[in-house]
């Protein structure tokens, strides 16, 4: 264990469901964030949650849809997903202000069909 | 923007065969430049993280260095469970975020 908890680990829907990703993270850490990585893609980054400030990184679809009720949880919204978004969904944590690397989540698994 | 390309996209090693794993890099300016170790199905694992040229750091096998346009992952006498991809990423002095490398995928033979 990291110290950072993804659920589920691995996510199968189809095109018209709705499902969330959850990630909890018992660091004390004051930032969170939800990565995307594909195969034979850089991580990419989806949102971030610094000090409770969102930001966004403005390629993400709207059908991705974040949530942070607090310092220690995020949640990924998911919505009439296509199939290329297809991939893992990492979660991550840090200490904004310290300059010190992530904690990252084991992933999630998604597979759209 | 910043960039980070990493070489080689993959390093085959036998058991004890010494090398290095390169990351180039362009930031406006260089608030830190991280390596981490990611073993398939799971999330990168936080190796080292550097903070000006000429610093190094060392964890077991492993050292990284860092000059002004890149870093070096050396491996000294790998053995198998270091094969993983090795990903690299930087953040900037303006940037809330780290950019990363496409990695490095090392497989070490016994």
């Amino acid at each position: 264990e990291t110290g950072v908890t993804q659920t589920p680990r691995h996510l199968v829907m189809g095109m018209t469901n709705k499902k969330s990703l959850k990630c909890e993270q018992h660091l004390g850490h004051n930032a969170m964030y939800w990565y995307k990585q594909s195969a034979k893609k850089p991580l990419e980054l989806m949102f971030v949650y610094s000090l409770e400030e969102r930001v966004e990184n403005n390629s993400v679809p709207s059908r991705f849809s974040p949530e942070c009720p607090n310092s220690s949880h995020l949640f990924l919204h998911l919505h009439t997903l296509q199939p290329e978004d297809s991939a893992l969904y990492l979660c991550a944590s840090s200490q904004e202000g310290q300059g010190s690397g992530y904690t990252f989540g084991s992933g999630t698994r998604l597979t759209v069909v | 923007e910043d960039q980070v390309t990493q070489s080689p996209e993959a390093l085959r090693l036998q058991e004890g065969e010494s090398s290095s794993l390169n990351c180039s890099y362009t930031v406006s300016g260089l608030r830190g430049l991280f390596w981490y170790r990611q073993d398939p199905g799971k999330g990168p694992e936080f190796l080292f993280t550097l903070y000006s040229a000429g610093e190094e750091k060392e964890k077991e096998r492993l050292k990284a260095t860092l000059t002004k346009k890149e870093s070096f992952l050396h491996i000294t006498a790998p053995k198998p469970e270091d094969s993983a991809t090795y990903l690299c990423a930087v953040r900037s002095t303006n940037a809330g975020k780290s950019t990363f490398g496409d990695g490095t995928t090392l497989t070490v033979k016994p």
